[in-house]
């Protein structure tokens, strides 16, 4: 079982939906979790954090978490197409500040 | 990029010389690690650092050293470049470990 698990897509949706991203991680010690977005050929950028139970919410994003569960989600409201990219589950390991990332998944947002 | 350059930016080499990828940061941040990226593996950790002189290995060290001799750059050494080995680098600064880092805009290693 790999530590960070998302499904590679592509996620596929229509422009001015919601996308929903979603993560698992197996370290029930981690207390802290990221989404990063890479666009193709670019590094990966950094769009939330969360570490409390519950939701975070930074403009469209929000940002889901839910340790019981050990689970991570991101939702994207009013998708547009240049939120079309890959992106990335990252979970802080131990609490040692070493981010231990998923694979990604592939987002398409089509006009 | 927030104050993180790598170089060189792209890099052919051949198999069995040795390659030195330079990442150096203006923030004057602690932390700093090297990750490679590739299809199907994701981002890795390779070496992270911690402050000068403090380094520690991370998931697919072997065939990589790092040195941090002051707190703007880090190095990372392919001591003997195999073709395993090509890849895109990333380097990444932290001032806080609770609050993500930032990436550099990588180096992409071709090794022939």
């Amino acid at each position: 079982q790999k530590e960070v698990e998302q499904n590679s897509g592509p996620l596929s949706v229509p422009e001015g939906a919601i996308a929903s991203l979603n993560c698992t991680y197996s370290d029930r010690g981690s207390q802290s979790f990221f989404w990063y977005r890479q666009y193709s050929g670019k590094s990966p950028e950094l769009i939330m954090f969360i570490y409390s139970n519950g939701d975070k919410e930074d403009g469209r994003f929000t940002a889901q978490l839910n340790k019981a569960s050990q689970y991570v989600s991101l939702l994207i409201r009013d998708s547009q197409p240049s939120d079309s990219a890959t992106y990335l589950c990252a979970v802080n390991k131990g609490n040692t500040g070493k981010l231990i990332f998923g694979q990604g998944t592939t987002l398409q947002v089509k006009p | 990029d927030a104050g993180i350059t790598q170089s060189p930016r792209h890099k052919v080499t051949e198999t069995g010389t040795p390659v030195t990828l330079r990442c150096h940061q203006t923030e004057n941040h602690r932390y700093m690690y090297w990750y490679r990226q590739d299809p199907g593996h994701g981002l890795r950790l390779i070496h992270y650092s911690y402050g000068v002189k403090d380094t520690d290995k991370g998931e697919v060290s072997d065939g990589y050293s790092v040195s941090r001799s002051k707190t703007e750059d880090f190095l990372l050494t392919l001591e003997s470049a195999t073709s395993s080995q090509t890849s895109v680098y990333f380097c990444a600064i932290s001032e806080d470990r609770r609050y993500g880092y930032t990436f550099g805009s990588g180096t992409r290693l071709t090794v022939v």
